[in-house]
């Protein structure tokens, strides 16, 4: 069955602060994998990555994904109060059109 | 670009009652997926359209859930006898098949079964 798992499940770290969030898939037929950053409400697209160990930069945000070891990273260095969110991934597998999300990781950054 | 629409933003129901839920896509964007969320969990796939045709249903979905989107534009999504394990936020999501797999979310229908 399609499966990602995120870890960790939450963090709390200080404005200033770099953190990573990982997220490990199940390897059958996947296709790509995405990061959406949720806060109040809908989930907004970060990044999609199919190609492994190429980085994807969005300002203080960048994600990289590894095929060989089934897993993907989201860095965020120098955090700020904005930051604090639910970061989701989730894959893509051949032959579907859907996304199945993992469970979330909780970041919060105190000012 | 004025987003995914949804109507209500809440709902609070008795249990029993039939509930229905309204979702506008982006207008350009021909698939539309609804998701299900609830507190501490990632959304869960429910069912996805493209165009008018319904091409995939969670096998998790009860026969209580339904889901039509009858001219490829808005979607609806009807709970029958609704169960107070039915209380969750229910996401809709848009996309076009040029853009793949990237999906615009809209804000939601918090549904409270009492």
């Amino acid at each position: 069955e399609d499966k990602v798992v995120q870890s960790p499940l939450s963090l709390v770290v200080h404005e200033g602060d770099t953190v990573t969030l990982n997220c490990s898939y199940e390897v059958t037929n996947f296709r790509s994998l995405l990061w959406y950053k949720q806060e109040k409400k809908a989930p907004t697209f970060l990044f999609m990555l199919t190609s492994s160990g190429i980085e994807k930069k969005s300002g203080r945000l960048s994600s990289i994904l590894d095929k060989k070891e089934l897993f993907s990273i989201l860095n965020i260095t120098a955090t700020q109060t904005g930051d604090s969110a639910i970061y989701l991934c989730a894959g893509i597998w051949q032959y579907g059109n859907k996304l199945v999300f993992g469970a979330g990781t909780i970041l919060r950054v105190k000012s | 670009d004025t987003g995914v629409s949804q109507d209500p933003r809440h709902k609070i129901t008795k249990r029993g009652q039939n509930v229905t839920f309204r979702c506008d896509p982006i207008s350009e964007h021909n698939r539309l997926y609804w998701y299900r969320q609830t507190l501490g969990q990632g959304p869960e796939f429910l069912t996805y359209f493209q165009n008018e045709a319904q091409l995939e249903k969670s096998r998790l979905l009860s026969d209580r859930f339904s889901a039509e989107r009858p001219k490829g534009s808005f979607s609806t999504l009807e709970i029958q006898r609704t169960e107070q394990g039915d209380s969750a936020m229910y996401l809709c999501a848009s996309s076009s098949t040029t853009q793949g797999a990237a999906l615009h979310f809209g804000n939601g229908t918090r549904l409270t079964v009492t």
